[in-house]
Order: C-alpha cells, then sequence, then structure tokens
C-alpha cells in the first residue's frame, strides 16, 4: 500500500499567486481531512470530507482557501490568492470510517511558502 | 468549544532515562488516540485507548486512559535516541468525527 500520496511536497510561490495542492488518501478509506501545521497555532483541521462530499469547512481560514474531492482517489485544496501568513506544511489525512474513532494516516505533507 | 492541553511543551532527557506526557481534555472524550511526529516528517498513528481507566503497552510505552475519560499519558521506559520527536495526544468527543490535536511534547533525546 502507498498510502497517502501529497503533491507537491514543496511549493514556494508569490504573494497573490494561486496554490493547488494535492491528495490521493489510501485506497478504500471514505474520510478524508486536511490538516495545516503551523509553529504557533499546532495542528489545525480545515476541512473534512466523507464519501466525497463536504462534511465539516469552519476550520477554512477564509474565502481564499477551497477545497474539492471529485471522486474517492483524489482531492485538491487552493489557495487563491496566497499571502505570506499562509506559509505552513499542509497535511491530507484519509480513515476508514464516517465517525473518526478510526486511526488517521497522515500523508507527507506539503511545506508551503509564500514569499 | 473542546481544547485539548499538552504537558510538557519540550522534554529533554539523557538516553535512558524515562519520559511522560500528559494530556488532558475539557471534555469528556469518547477515545484518545496517539501519535508521533519525527522532526520533519508527519504525525504516525500510535495507538487509541477507548476504555475507562485503560492501559496499554507497546515495548517501552505505556498509554493510559484516565477514569473520567477527560485525560491520558504516556510513558516511554529507558529511552533511546530513536524516541526522538513530537508526541500528540488527541480526542473525540462523543458523536464527533472531529479529531483534536494536542499542542504536542517534543522529546529530544541525548545520547
Amino acid at each position: 500500500d502507498a498510502g497517502v500520496i501529497q503533491s507537491p511536497r514543496h511549493e514556494v510561490t508569490e504573494m497573490g499567486q494561486e496554490v493547488t495542492l494535492r491528495c490521493k488518501p489510501i485506497s478504500g478509506h471514505n474520510s478524508l481531512f486536511w490538516y495545516r501545521q503551523t509553529m504557533m497555532r499546532g495542528l489545525e483541521l480545515l476541512i473534512y470530507f466523507n464519501n466525497n462530499v463536504p462534511i465539516d469547512d469552519s476550520g477554512m481560514p477564509e474565502d481564499r482557501f477551497s477545497a474539492k474531492m471529485p471522486n474517492a482517489s483524489f482531492s485538491t485544496l487552493k489557495i487563491q490568492p496566497s499571502e505570506p501568513r499562509d506559509s505552513a506544511v499542509y497535511f491530507c489525512a484519509s480513515s476508514l470510517d464516517d465517525r473518526g474513532s478510526y486511526e488517521q494516516y497522515f500523508g507527507p505533507g506539503t511545506r508551503l511558502t509564500v514569499t | 468549544g473542546q481544547q485539548v492541553m499538552q504537558i510538557p511543551q519540550y522534554q529533554h532527557v539523557q538516553e535512558g532515562e524515562d519520559f511522560t506526557t500528559y494530556c488532558n481534555s475539557s471534555t469528556t472524550l469518547s477515545n484518545i488516540q496517539w501519535y508521533k511526529q519525527r522532526p520533519g516528517g508527519h504525525p504516525v498513528f500510535l495507538i487509541q485507548l477507548v476504555k475507562s481507566g485503560e492501559v496499554k503497552k507497546q515495548k517501552r510505552l505505556t498509554f493510559q486512559f484516565g477514569e473520567a475519560k477527560k485525560n491520558s499519558s504516556l510513558h516511554i521506559t529507558a529511552t533511546q535516541t530513536t524516541d526522538v520527536g513530537t508526541y500528540f495526544c488527541a480526542g473525540h468527543e462523543d458523536s464527533s468525527y472531529k479529531l483534536i490535536f494536542g499542542s504536542g511534547t517534543r522529546l529530544l533525546v541525548r545520547p
């Protein structure tokens, strides 16, 4: 099993540019989570999908952030326009259930730097 | 809203010494999970505790879930340099899918 796959692993962009992060969850998992990790705020849940449907996006910082899951094997997190304060490591995680009671498998993350 | 606090923030130990991190929730949890994140890596699931007062062991690691299901601890006996990393607890409230992560305890081990 390849685990959760994320791309790119590193992204450096200028303020105002659009950034798209990609995630392929583990095959068969029906829950997908996007997290952001910073030193100041720790691990924050941005959005949660269950069976490709967004269930809770209350963690999405503002309208500049959007996420989609067009099918069970692919999700994107888009930031438009990006700002320096968006610099962080973004993790995608997948899980086998819809109640969140099973362990989450994290991808390697995308380290985003916005200059 | 639910908050999960973890202490200490950092712990620097000599190899062979024991280490403990503590996790406290503002609300009762249905279960608690522990994750380890190596420097530059991603969180990796270690274990889940569900029952009140539950104790589980993984080699040198001992995990406890409090009787009131509001606190938990992770104890490492005789630390090794491979134990270096940040340990996170994460809890679910009843009927909630949302896993709330603690702030983590960063463990450094001097060889």
